[in-house]
């Protein structure tokens, strides 16, 4: 049991170049997210998905797409990087409860430097 | 909608002094809340959560936390630090936003532990 794993762990991008994080979970878990992780920001939602087929905008969506075509991957896409991109991207991965609980279980984190 | 405030964005303490990290919530419904904490170039990690069952939690590493419902906080509580705790807390809360259910994270505070 995996639970959440990103490919790449690291990346550097040109100003303009384009790359696609990779996200897959094993636990069988609905709901997806993608953080990026900024210093003294905390965690912002940049996207998440409640099912397979389904995905929707976050806080910071701008400059970033999604896909999630297999319950068990979250695709996160930039197709045209910029310098303020640079960050560390967390996916997590959740079951919410019907009461309001929803734990979420993080993956090991993809530095990104777009120069 | 719900928000959350960590006090202080740096904390340091001595080893084997208590460690105290706050956390304050606003919710208009009883809350799920949680700490996480991040080791450095990690993912975030489950420490604990509060599902209102009883108002002191216990997590991993002899850490808790108190729900007082009546200061609306949730303050992280570690009787006596080691070296190995020094790394970044998030308290979180679950919330509904746009019809979904969400982690509301708070800006996190570092740890530091002296010798």
């Amino acid at each position: 049991n995996a639970g959440v794993t990103q490919t790449p762990k690291f990346r550097v991008l040109k100003t303009g170049q384009s790359m696609t994080l990779l996200c897959a979970q094993d636990m069988n878990h609905e709901y997806m997210y993608w953080y990026r992780q900024d210093p003294g920001m905390g965690l912002r939602l940049i996207h998440y998905s409640v099912g397979e087929g389904t995905t929707a905008k976050g806080e910071v969506p701008d400059g970033y797409n999604v896909s999630r075509l297999k319950k068990q991957n979250f695709l996160l896409g930039l197709e045209s990087a910029a310098p303020s991109q640079t960050s560390v991207y967390f996916c997590a991965s959740s079951y919410p409860t019907y009461a309001g609980e929803n734990e979420q279980y993080f993956g090991p984190g993809t530095r990104l430097t777009v120069t | 909608a719900q928000s959350v405030t960590q006090l202080g964005s740096h904390v340091s303490v001595s080893e084997g002094a208590l460690v105290l990290l706050r956390c304050n919530y606003s919710s208009s419904v009883p809350p799920y809340l949680f700490w996480y904490v991040q080791y450095p170039n990690q993912g975030l990690q489950l420490l604990l959560k509060y599902t209102s069952a009883a108002t002191l939690v216990k997590g991993i590493n002899d850490f808790e936390a108190e729900f007082k419902k009546s200061e609306t906080s949730f303050h992280l509580t570690k009787p006596s630090a080691h070296m190995s705790d020094a790394a970044e807390y998030f308290c979180a809360v679950s919330g509904y936003s746009g019809g979904y259910n969400k982690l509301i994270f708070g800006a996190g505070t570092r740890l530091a532990v002296h010798p």
